[in-house]
């Protein structure tokens, strides 16, 4: 299993700022994921983090939207850009493929 | 979009078993059936998963029919914690280590109740 902690869990921002997204596990993971869940919604993979590569965005979500940093194996993290509040989310981080884990994610309103 | 369809919602007596179902006609021979609950408020949480077998773990159970075109997780004896969104999910293994392919579709919301 992994332990996975976030921070912030949660913000209110104002339109046409940027929020950074800390994600931190408590072992070494080759890959790290993250997730958008609009209110009510199911989530959404936003991009896959890899530590030393670029990372690798599903097709809707844009790097100049969503930079996401990966400096070591154990951290990451996801900015959004110039926020709406269309971009009002719970933002999760996930690590393991064969059985995901998921931090508690960040809330985020956007006024 | 997801691969599965499960019932919106479902209740539950406490104490009793919570058996939810899920379709996934389109399923093909190297994909895995996974489920994963998401508690108010919380990441989701994996439960279970499997290919053609019956699998059992702590937690729940999990039944494959035999053509795998649909699955049911069974929590044997439901609490008032297991109130959550459970999610079916299909997916292949990917070597790679990618999560690419973990879609989620709307789930099954499970009430408990006393």
């Amino acid at each position: 299993s992994a332990v996975i902690s976030q921070k912030p869990s949660r913000d209110i921002c104002q339109r046409g700022t940027s929020l950074t997204i800390q994600c931190q596990v408590d072992s070494q993971v080759t890959m790290m994921f993250w997730y958008r869940q609009q209110p009510g919604q199911s989530l959404t993979l936003i991009a896959t983090a890899n530590q030393g590569s670029e990372a690798t965005y599903e097709s809707g979500f844009v790097i100049d939207k969503f930079p996401i940093s990966r400096p070591n194996l154990t951290f990451s993290t996801l900015t959004v850009s110039n926020m709406s509040p269309e971009d009002s989310s719970i933002y999760l981080c996930s690590v393991g493929t064969d059985e995901a884990f998921f931090g508690q994610g960040t809330r985020l309103t956007v006024v | 979009d997801a691969k599965t369809t499960q019932p919106p919602s479902m209740d539950c007596a406490e104490g009793r078993a919570a058996n939810l179902p899920c379709n996934h006609s389109t399923i093909s021979g190297n994909e895995y059936v996974y489920w994963y609950r998401q508690i108010h408020s919380q990441g989701p949480q994996y439960i279970i998963h499997g290919l053609k077998n019956n699998e059992t773990n702590e937690m729940a159970s999990l039944i494959i029919t035999e053509d795998r075109k649909s699955s049911t997780l069974i929590l044997p004896h439901a609490t008032l914690r297991d109130t959550a969104v459970y999610y079916c999910i299909v997916r292949g293994y990917f070597y790679g280590g990618s999560q690419g392919n973990l879609i989620f579709g709307k789930g099954t919301k499970l009430s408990v109740k006393p």
